[in-house]
């Protein structure tokens, strides 16, 4: 069965400052990983997926991760946060063989101060 | 395009209650999935349509709830009788075919129901 852990439920930074999200799998092989991003009283939109293609992949908004199969890892990383990014980010896998079945951690709340 | 849209946005109901939640996928997409999220939980996957078919129900909790999607277009979630462990966030998304690499699922706003 799929897993996925992410560190710390409330995260804050100060505007201008890196933001990481920690995201952790545990998969019997490297899944596809994606992030979801969920601003208020809106549905969940996809900021990046990993399929297997390149370990550095860019998403929308100037965040990108990195797929680190040593360790089991799909952190989040933006250089400079915005205010605008204030929402709550969910990482999540699916398996490689099919069925599209997403199973999601449990979530992380940014906040960004000025 | 018109984005997935879920109805209602809120529904607030007494245990005992029946509440039916609606959601249209985004036009052409075949692949229909629910989700629901209790508060301070993950979002946790409940099932998956094919057109009209149920191709995974596995994440369906117990035999209250009866999800349809009669025409393969949009699909409902019924909750009868709902208990107060049902209330959460339950959110719905569509997607064009599970087969392609990472397959983009695409949310709705979710409906947040409440069971007093």
């Amino acid at each position: 069965a799929q897993s996925v852990t992410q560190l710390g439920s409330h995260v804050s930074v100060s505007e201008g400052a890196l933001v990481l999200l920690r995201c952790n799998y545990s998969s019997s092989v490297p899944p596809y990983l994606f992030w979801y991003v969920q601003y208020p009283n809106q549905g969940l939109q996809l900021l990046l997926k990993y399929t297997s293609a390149a370990t550095l992949v860019k998403g929308i908004n100037g965040f990108e991760a990195e797929f680190k199969k040593s360790e089991t890892s799909f952190h989040l990383t933006k250089p400079s946060a915005h205010m605008s990014d204030a929402a709550e980010y969910f990482c999540a896998v699916s398996p490689t063989g099919g069925g599209n079945k997403l199973t999601f951690g449990t979530g992380t709340q940014l906040k960004v101060e000025l | 395009e018109a984005g997935v849209t879920q109805f209602p946005s809120h529904s607030v109901i007494e245990k005992g209650q029946t509440v039916t939640l609606r959601c249209d996928p985004i036009s052409g997409h075949d692949n229909l999935y629910w989700y629901r999220r209790v508060m301070g939980k993950e979002i946790k996957f409940l099932l998956h349509f094919v057109k009209e078919s149920k191709q995974d129900e596995s994440g369906m909790p117990n035999n209250r709830f009866l999800a349809e999607r009669t025409g393969g277009t949009y699909s409902t979630l019924k909750v009868q009788p709902a208990e107060l462990e049902d209330s959460g966030v339950y959110f719905c998304a569509s997607s064009q075919d599970p087969g392609l690499a990472g397959d983009t699922q695409y949310f709705g706003p979710g409906t947040r129901l409440t069971v007093l």
